[in-house]
């Protein structure tokens, strides 16, 4: 399995909390992306990285913020989490841009009540 | 705005059945089509596609790609109860700075009762 670990898994947070969401690899891959699944839509990108403290919003930002200090941390954090975040949050990294050589991580379950 | 929509969003089906899962999509900047299994937890990959009428097959599953009719199919043959997942289209487009992102499509429910 390739090297990418999120963290926590599962998550149970109040409304009005922030939260921050890790996805750690050990590939050393450049391209890094935080995905949201929910019901009916599949999967839906919210920011990406191509590199170390190189960041760009995805279709659904709103909300989210990243940050990537090291080639091999991208973390997640809402601000200000809403019930409307309530999903499973994927990770994903790739070397190329193409993602036939993409990998998923195994995601995170974030509640917020 | 790019969208992917796949069809049937459920089947379900008895062990040695044949299954086909369509995907149609419309987005701009098409690189390519990717298919993905889902049973628990992470998207697996399956295939990617970016020519038209060239089938790719992998054991008892295949795919093949309309870029005219933007449509994509994957079929599965004498389904098995690990057959079970969602299964995921996607359509991979370019986005700023040379980096791509992925369209997902709803996904399909596919359950294989023995």
């Amino acid at each position: 399995d390739a090297g990418i670990t999120q963290s926590p898994r599962h998550k149970v947070t109040e409304t009005g909390t922030p939260v921050t969401l890790r996805c750690h690899q050990t590939e050393n891959h450049r391209y890094m992306y935080w995905y949201r699944q929910d019901p009916g839509h599949g999967l839906r990108l919210i920011h990406y990285s191509y590199g170390v403290k190189d960041t760009d919003k995805g279709e659904v930002s709103d909300g989210y913020s990243v940050s990537r200090s090291k080639t091999e941390d991208f973390l997640l954090t809402l601000e200000s989490a809403t019930s409307s975040q309530t999903s499973v949050y994927f990770c994903a990294i790739s070397e190329s841009r193409s993602y036939s050589e993409a990998f998923f991580g195994q995601g995170t379950r974030l509640t917020v009540v | 705005e790019d969208k992917v929509v796949q069809s049937p969003l459920s089947l379900v089906v008895h062990e040695g059945d044949t299954v086909t899962l369509n995907c149609s999509y419309e987005v701009t900047n098409f690189r390519s089509l990717l298919w993905y299994k889902q049973e628990k937890k992470a998207p697996t990959f399956l295939f990617m596609l970016t020519s038209s009428g060239i089938e790719k097959k992998s054991g008892r599953l295949s795919s093949i790609l309309d870029k005219k009719e933007l449509f994509s199919i994957l079929n599965i043959t004498a389904t098995q109860t690990g057959d079970s997942a969602i299964y995921l289209c996607a359509v991979e487009n370019l986005v700023g700075r040379g980096a791509q992102k992925l369209v997902f499509g709803q996904g399909t429910r596919l359950t294989i009762n023995p």
